[in-house]
């Protein structure tokens, strides 16, 4: 789930394990969703998105579900491994704007 | 695979001074997006740019902030007084005309304003 101020939420897992990253975002009308990465002193990088007519969307070791009753997304990480460690947002956008509102991220270690 | 590019890394600066950081978005890509990040906190929308004009802007770019595509490569945020609240990672970002949601990201310019 979501924080509010510096602390971020944390997952912890072992290598090898499955991870699932929760969101929940703030408006009803948002058309788009986006899972980023971003690693340390780097910029956000792309892992998947996820339009709302869809509820759920595969790539390659991540999968991404959206519960639009509770808006709700979550991003799921199959076989973490040590280079998947990072800090992890989800972004949404409403029809028709450019902007990106992003939530507050979730922290994952991934441990050898 | 094409990027997004920002200079410098790092820009310290004294309260007061004008900055300009600047953003090479990828090449075939039309819309441009400036995004700043607190130390710890979430990433948040300054500005949208399209056609040469702002599309959108965010209550945080106020008149001390400015964007202009000087050419046909970069993209530039300039921020004319800084204060020492403007101290923040700088993200450019752009999308395509297909798909003008899904931004790509720079690597991003930290500001330390003194």
């Amino acid at each position: 789930g979501e924080s509010v101020g510096l602390h971020l939420p944390t997952l912890s897992v072992q290598e090898g394990d499955n991870s699932i990253i929760n969101c929940a975002y703030s408006n009803s009308a948002s058309d788009y969703f986006i899972w980023y990465k971003q690693e340390s002193g780097k910029g956000p990088q792309f892992i998947i998105d996820i339009r709302s007519n869809m509820d759920k969307r595969q790539g390659q070791r991540v999968t991404v579900l959206l519960n639009k009753t509770v808006k709700h997304l979550s991003l799921q990480i199959a076989a973490t491994q040590p280079g998947d460690s990072a800090v992890y947002f989800c972004a949404e956008n409403l029809p028709s704007y450019g902007k990106l509102t992003f939530g507050q991220g979730t922290i994952l270690t991934v441990h050898p | 695979e094409p990027e997004v590019t920002q200079t410098p890394s790092h820009q310290v600066t004294q309260m007061g001074q004008e900055v300009i950081l600047r953003c090479v978005p990828i090449s075939n890509h039309l819309y441009f997006y400036w995004y700043r990040q607190i130390l710890g906190q979430k990433v948040e929308f300054l500005v949208s740019f399209y056609n040469n004009e702002i599309s959108e802007k965010s209550e945080i770019f106020d008149d001390q902030f400015s964007v202009e595509r000087p050419d046909g490569s970069n993209f530039t945020l300039k921020i004319r007084s800084t204060k020492l609240e403007d101290s923040a990672m700088y993200f450019c970002a752009s999308s395509d005309s297909s798909r003008t949601d899904t931004q790509y990201f720079g690597p991003g310019t930290r500001l330390t304003v003194l």
